[in-house]
């Protein structure tokens, strides 16, 4: 099973840029990388994903090393809405049900003024 | 247009009792997953169904917890002689097609207490 690992806490200043990472110690070469976030008893929340290259959305980037071992998701200008619980997670290799999402489990950040 | 819909939103229930869990995917949503958070902790997996396909029971953690789907619509998940350890957030998400490609759109929840 896939093996992600996330720092379990981290600050940010309101309007600086949030670096979040994360560690994909097992995953293969066509396992995909998505980040989720959870603000407090909502289901999480769709932010980014991507495979190989970087990606960038209105919400958030996401860069993914060569080597694929690990991700950073970056929020560039941190607000205090953004404080909440950040998942990375990975699809499944293959077989039936390659779609499924395996997370770390979760980074809460702090946005604080 | 409407989201995942979960219900009941809270269940509060004794030890012993069988509970069923409703979701209600988005419309034309092939794919529907089940997962559960437990306090503090991160999403696991539970089940996955595809259209027709036999689903992929390989995340029910006991032959306790068992889950139907009616074609590509709604599905219920129930879990028979509850247990304190059942106590969790029961998450259903669903995706366009189940593809690594498709992000998944997940529910509310069902914030199950077992006393």
């Amino acid at each position: 099973d896939a093996k992600t690992t996330q720092p379990p806490s981290m600050d940010c200043a309101e309007g600086r840029a949030a670096n979040l990472p994360c560690n994909h110690s097992t995953i293969s070469g066509n396992e995909y990388v998505y980040w989720y976030r959870q603000i407090h008893s909502q289901g999480p929340q769709y932010i980014i994903h991507g495979l190989k290259n970087n990606e960038t959305n209105e919400m958030a980037s996401l860069i993914i090393t060569e080597d694929r071992k690990s991700s950073t998701l970056i929020l560039p200008h941190a607000t205090l809405r953004d404080t909440a619980v950040y998942y990375c997670a990975e699809t499944n290799a293959g077989g039936t049900s390659y779609g499924k999402l395996t997370f770390g489990q979760g980074t809460i950040l702090t946005v604080h003024p | 247009g409407a989201g995942v819909s979960q219900s009941p939103s809270n269940k509060v229930t004794e030890k012993g009792k069988d509970v069923e869990l409703r979701c209600d995917p988005i419309s034309g949503h092939t794919a529907l997953y089940w997962y559960r958070q437990r306090l503090g902790q991160g999403l696991e997996f539970l089940i996955y169904f595809q259209g027709n396909s036999a689903p992929d029971k390989s995340g029910l953690p006991s032959d306790r917890f068992s889950a139907e789907r009616t074609g590509e619509s709604v599905s219920t998940l129930t879990i028979q002689r509850t247990q304190q350890e059942d106590s969790a957030v029961y998450l259903c998400a669903s995706s366009p097609t189940g593809a690594p490609y498709n992000e998944q759109f997940f529910g509310p929840g069902t914030r199950l207490t077992v006393l």
